[in-house]
């Protein structure tokens, strides 16, 4: 079956630490993966994507990913944190039908 | 460049009562798409529309109509609204289908059946 998975589903970091949110997916092919940002009150934005080349893509806002295929994971990283980052993170996948699956989120918090 | 926008923002409805959430993209997009958003629960996709008059069911598509007569515009309808479908909907869309799509999102408008 296909899915996301979102392990972490609230995490709170202090503002200038690192952060890393997982993710977690299951597809039959390599799948064309996302990460989406919303803040409080707003749609979503994408924050970067991967589908092919060097595993390790760079986003907005400082973010970057790095997809390993053994592990099936994309996770989010971030060196220093700063408190406008807070805000819900979702992972997902594209499809060959034009659909995406996302995952549930994970909810960052900063701390000052 | 409005983008992508959705009216009511906030709606507070009855349950048994029909509610239409207006959704409009000015990009001339060929994607369009309604997700709800449930704590616990993520993005669920409701309906989704490759191109005008083209409408294919998602995941919770039960309890809601959606129609698209123009590229622009993709009403959602509640036909008769249950407190089980107050949620936050997003409306997206995208320049096309396949892999390489980045759906771009409206505001969201907050749904309460009451």
């Amino acid at each position: 079956a296909q899915s996301v998975t979102q392990p972490d589903i609230h995490i709170t970091v202090s503002e200038g630490a690192s952060l890393e949110l997982r993710c977690n997916y299951s597809y039959g092919a390599t799948p064309y993966l996302f990460w989406y940002v919303q803040s409080p009150g707003q749609g979503l934005q994408l924050l970067l994507k991967y589908f092919s080349g060097d595993t390790l893509v760079q986003g907005i806002k400082g973010f970057e990913a790095e997809f390993k295929r053994s592990q099936s994971s994309f996770n989010l990283r971030k060196p220093s944190v700063h408190w406008s980052d807070a805000a819900e993170y979702f992972c997902g996948f594209n499809t060959n039908a034009g659909k995406s699956t996302f995952g549930d989120g994970t909810t960052l918090t900063v701390k000052p | 460049d409005a983008g992508i926008t959705q009216s009511p923002r906030y709606k507070i409805t009855e349950t048994g009562r029909q509610v239409t959430l207006m959704c409009h993209q000015t990009w001339s997009h060929s994607y369009m798409f309604w997700y709800r958003q449930d704590l616990g629960h993520g993005l669920r996709l409701i309906y989704y529309s490759a191109a005008a008059d083209i409408t294919d069911k998602g995941e919770v598509p039960d309890g809601y109509v959606v129609s698209r007569s123009k590229t622009e515009n993709f009403p959602l309808t509640l036909e008769s609204a249950t407190r089980s479908q107050t949620s936050v909907y997003f409306c997206a869309s995208s320049l096309a289908g396949g892999l390489n799509n980045e759906q771009f999102f409206g505001p969201g408008t907050r749904l309460t059946v009451l």
